[in-house]
């Protein structure tokens, strides 16, 4: 399975931005980026995912680099509801197979108010 | 509400008995999924399931058993041959295998085992 590198941790102010690093320079040409976060005693909880172009949707954005080797999820305005563990993760597309999920140990994210 | 249910949310047993953790989901999902998650680690894949009665090992399935007799229940059971059940269990599905989709999770049955 490709390997992502994360931030061990990462600090925010409450109603700012933030920037969530993610490196996976081994990811192949058919490996989905998804992002996962979880709190703490709670099931993890899906975020975003996407192939190449930036997505976004009510919770997050995700930038992908143009050569797919880093991407970043952006949270427009951290809220104390956003401090979580986040997981980069690859996904391949392939039929018929399955899709575990591979979590590495994340980013703790921390939100001051 | 759609969602996926597990119970219950903690679970004590002790040594050498079986225990059988639930999961059901009402989002007409065909795959299913239970993962392990131990303190400070990420999580690690028991058994899948792609279809009614029919399920695939994960990297971890030895001293766990699972079925697959509905589309919306998956139940687990961790057996005595489990040698160290103690753990944090989640349940997951997604719509169906092999589109890079997402999975989305129950709130997890924390079961300790004495």
């Amino acid at each position: 399975d490709a390997k992502t590198t994360q931030p061990n941790s990462m600090e925010s102010n409450e109603e700012e931005p933030v920037h969530l690093p993610c490196n996976h320079s081994t990811i192949s040409g058919t490996d989905y980026i998804h992002w996962y976060r979880q709190l703490p005693s709670q099931g993890p909880e899906y975020v975003i995912h996407g192939l190449t172009s930036n997505v976004n949707n009510r919770m997050a954005s995700l930038a992908i680099a143009e050569d797919r080797k880093s991407s970043t999820l952006i949270l427009h305005r951290a809220t104390l509801r956003d401090a979580a563990v986040y997981y980069c993760i690859l996904i391949p597309q392939r039929g018929g197979g399955s899709e575990k999920l591979v979590f590495g140990k994340g980013t703790k994210l921390t939100v001051n108010p | 509400d759609g969602g996926i249910t597990q119970s219950p949310k903690y679970l004590f047993r002790k040594e050498g008995q079986n225990v059988t953790l639930s999961c059901e989901q009402n989002l007409n999902h065909d795959a299913m999924y239970w993962y392990r998650q131990d303190p400070g680690q990420g999580l690690r894949l028991i058994y899948y399931s792609q279809i009614v009665n029919d399920f695939q090992k994960g990297d971890i399935a030895e001293g766990y058993s699972v079925s697959r007799e509905k589309k919306e229940s998956f139940p687990l059971t961790v057996t005595s041959a489990q040698k160290n059940p103690t753990a944090f269990y989640l349940c997951a599905s997604s719509i169906r295998p092999g589109v890079g989709g997402e999975q989305y999770f129950g709130p997890g049955t924390r079961l300790t085992v004495t």
